[in-house]
């Protein structure tokens, strides 16, 4: 299976600073459609999972523009330009090229 | 609105049976793969299965295979994981989403499974 690992586990912030979570796989997550399936969610306390960000940079409806996704290949960067306190949560990548799709441990995200 | 209601969580024993639904709504249910994701309790995510639009292609993790089932019935816009020879590190939060490992999207707020004696 494709292993994501992702850093810092851990995060603390302070409110309107920018914060970094890296991704790497194990694998190039390019699939044969030229494509590469790496997903971003944000897991709040209490709630499920929302996606944030899908084919490592495409933003979905309703997430606010300071969240973007980057990387290429097997190293991928979800940045929070400005942190605000609803971001405070869990953020895990997921690779979606290879089965079975695997999750990074997560990075949780607080407010200093 | 898209909305994924899981239900059938609960306790059950070792080596016994559950069957999980799905109820979508707010979208053409026949037009999506559907999976489901699960999440021991305070740990991270893990995919269990999925299934395709007509139901003719299933994948399961390995750790699930043979044990667990995964169907659905377009015309009720429901999503099932029957789970059998159940197991403690079974024991997890359910998600249904909607999607395949490509493009999964929305997830429904879950059903706890748990597992023990």
């Amino acid at each position: 299976d494709v292993v994501m690992t992702q850093s810092p586990l851990s995060l603390s912030v302070s409110l309107g600073q920018p914060a970094s979570i890296s991704c790497r796989s194990s694998q190039s997550l390019v699939y044969s459609d030229g494509n590469t399936y790496l997903i971003w969610f944000q897991q709040r306390p209490g709630q499920s999972p929302r996606r944030l960000i899908y084919k490592v940079s495409d933003r979905d409806s309703g997430v606010p523009d300071r969240f973007s996704g980057s990387g290429s290949g097997t190293d991928f960067t979800l940045k929070i330009s400005r942190v605000e306190a609803e971001d405070v949560g869990i953020y895990y990548c997921m690779q979606g090229t290879h089965w079975p799709p695997t999750f990074g441990q997560g990075t949780k995200v607080e407010i200093k | 609105e898209v909305q994924l209601v899981e239900s059938g969580g609960g306790l059950v024993q070792p080596g016994g049976s559950l069957r999980l639904s799905c109820a979508a709504s707010g979208f053409t249910f026949s037009s999506y793969w559907m999976s489901w994701v699960r999440q021991a309790p305070g740990k991270g995510l893990e995919w269990v299965a999925t299934i395709k639009q007509d139901g003719n292609e299933k994948y399961y993790v390995d750790s699930v295979k043979g044990r667990f089932t995964i169907s659905r019935d377009n015309a009720k816009y429901s999503l099932s994981l029957q789970m059998d020879s159940l197991r403690a590190e079974d024991t997890a939060v359910y998600y249904c989403s909607r999607g395949s490992s490509w493009h999964v999207e929305y997830w429904g707020q879950g059903t706890l499974v748990t597992v023990s004696s």
